[in-house]
């Protein structure tokens, strides 16, 4: 599996645009980028997936360069329940891959 | 839909005792995984299976036996608990195609004194 690496921690306030980036150098060409948002005493969530370019879906946007070495995570208008650990996973999830988690993102968001 | 359940929430253990945490899914996905959490930390995973009577270790296994007679469960046991092993425990599955995403459990909080 691809190592990423992400950001510690980020601050933002409410109504901002909250851009995470995640770094995959040796990203390989059937890995998938998915991001998963946990919330404190709960169990993390998928909340979005891509392969390269753009994707977006109700919850947020994903942007992947053409060399996929990187990838960003974009929430628009965070909100003070948008305060959440955000990991970025990269992988082929082939059927017998084992799925690593990273350390993540640890997001506050300030009123 | 249930999705992912698991038992109990919370569990307090001396050293040396053993338990049980259970995890079921009603999802009839094929993977399933199990990760601990310590606080401030990101997921660690211990075991993971891909079907039936199927299992492998993941990146912090001992410690934990894991089994996995039917598709919906995937027990994980202690068998003599230690305080290195308080942690909030999490269970995931997930169908068995490419890229499919997991879904977690609600977690189980274990104190070893």
């Amino acid at each position: 599996l691809a190592k990423t690496t992400q950001p510690i921690s980020m601050d933002s306030y409410e109504g901002q645009e909250v851009n995470i980036t995640c770094s995959h150098n040796n990203i390989a060409t059937n890995d998938y980028i998915t991001w998963y948002q946990q919330f404190p005493s709960q169990g993390p969530r998928f909340i979005i997936q891509g392969y390269k370019t753009k994707v977006t879906n109700e919850v947020a946007s994903l942007f992947i360069p053409a060399d996929r070495k990187s990838s960003t995570l974009s929430l628009p208008r965070v909100s003070l329940s948008d305060t959440a650990v955000y990991y970025c996973l990269v992988g082929g999830y082939s059927s017998a891959s084992k799925i690593i988690f990273g350390s993540g993102t640890r997001l506050s968001i300030r009123p | 839909n249930a999705g992912v359940t698991q038992t109990p929430k919370f569990q307090v253990l001396k050293t040396g005792q053993s338990m049980t945490l259970q995890c079921a899914q009603d999802m009839n996905h094929e993977y399933m995984s199990w990760y601990r959490q310590d606080p401030g930390m990101g997921l660690r995973l211990i075991h993971y299976s891909v079907g039936a009577g199927i299992t492998d270790q993941g990146e912090v296994p001992n410690g934990y036996n894991v089994s996995r007679s039917t598709t919906e469960d995937f027990p994980l046991r202690l068998l003599s608990a230690a305080p290195s092993q308080t942690s909030v425990y999490f269970c995931a599955s997930r169908s068995q195609g490419s890229n499919e995403k997991l879904f977690f459990g609600s977690g189980t909080q274990l104190s070893v004194l």
